[in-house]
């Protein structure tokens, strides 16, 4: 099956400091991918949609100046996250679309665990 | 715009019996698809199943089958045979077909978290 990875699976960082999380498609090739947040004990919140080679489409009140999306290939999206403060600390999914037996569906990585100190 | 409602925050059943889960939905659109995905402790977002809207017949992924009114725009799981893997969050989620444009994003309902007791 359609496998996605993202990295890093937990980091900490300190407040003022960007970090950086991939994703990457391990065995397709993703021409949109999508990036969530969540919440404890809340459901997924659509941050932004990453197409490959154009820029990210931002949901409504999401900072793109804070939350850079590079989606340079068909099997890697980035979100940076800039200048963190302890509210950016939330739990990060992303998403690589693709088509399987003729349905679309989205394929979810693993997550990452953002701690801001 | 499409919205996802499940009504029912949090469910617990006995192991090896049969619960349901509840989701509507809202969308002008005719063609669509709907899942539903399991969350376990781990946070791994895993599909359970899914539909297609032009499919009259429900789908059915071994122990999981749903309810798929599209009339009704419902669209509930049951869970047969529950055993305690089957402990997470649950959530319904609605995604119109893929365009030349790209593909179009899930809309989840708000979740609702299944345990299996002993």
């Amino acid at each position: 099956g359609a496998v996605v990875s993202q990295h890093p699976s937990w980091v900490i960082c300190k407040s003022g400091t960007s970090v950086k999380i991939e994703c990457r498609s391990l065995d397709f090739q993703a021409t949109t991918m999508f990036w969530y947040r969540q919440f404890p004990k809340q459901s997924l919140m659509l941050m932004a949609t990453s197409n490959e080679g154009s820029k990210a489409t931002y949901e409504q009140g999401v900072e793109k100046d804070k939350f850079l999306i590079n989606h340079a290939s068909l099997t890697l999206s980035t979100l940076t996250v800039t200048s963190a403060h302890p509210e950016d600390s939330s739990f990060y999914i992303c998403s690589a679309s693709g088509r399987v037996a003729g349905v679309d569906e989205q394929f979810f990585g693993p997550g990452t665990r953002l701690t801001v100190l | 715009a499409q919205t996802v409602t499940q009504s029912q925050p949090e469910m617990s059943v006995q192991e090896a019996e049969t619960v349901t889960l509840s989701c509507t939905y809202d969308t002008s659109e005719n063609n669509y698809y709907l899942f539903w995905y399991k969350q376990p402790p781990s946070r791994q977002m895993i599909l359970v199943i899914r539909q297609e809207a032009y499919k009259q017949q429900n789908a059915t992924e071994n122990r999981f089958s749903v309810n798929f009114q599209k009339a009704a725009k419902s669209f509930s799981l049951k869970i047969s045979d529950s055993q305690l893997g089957d402990t997470a969050m649950y959530f319904c989620a609605f995604m119109k077909p893929m365009t030349q444009g790209g593909s179009e994003k899930l809309v989840f309902g708000k979740g609702t978290k299944l345990t299996v007791n002993p």
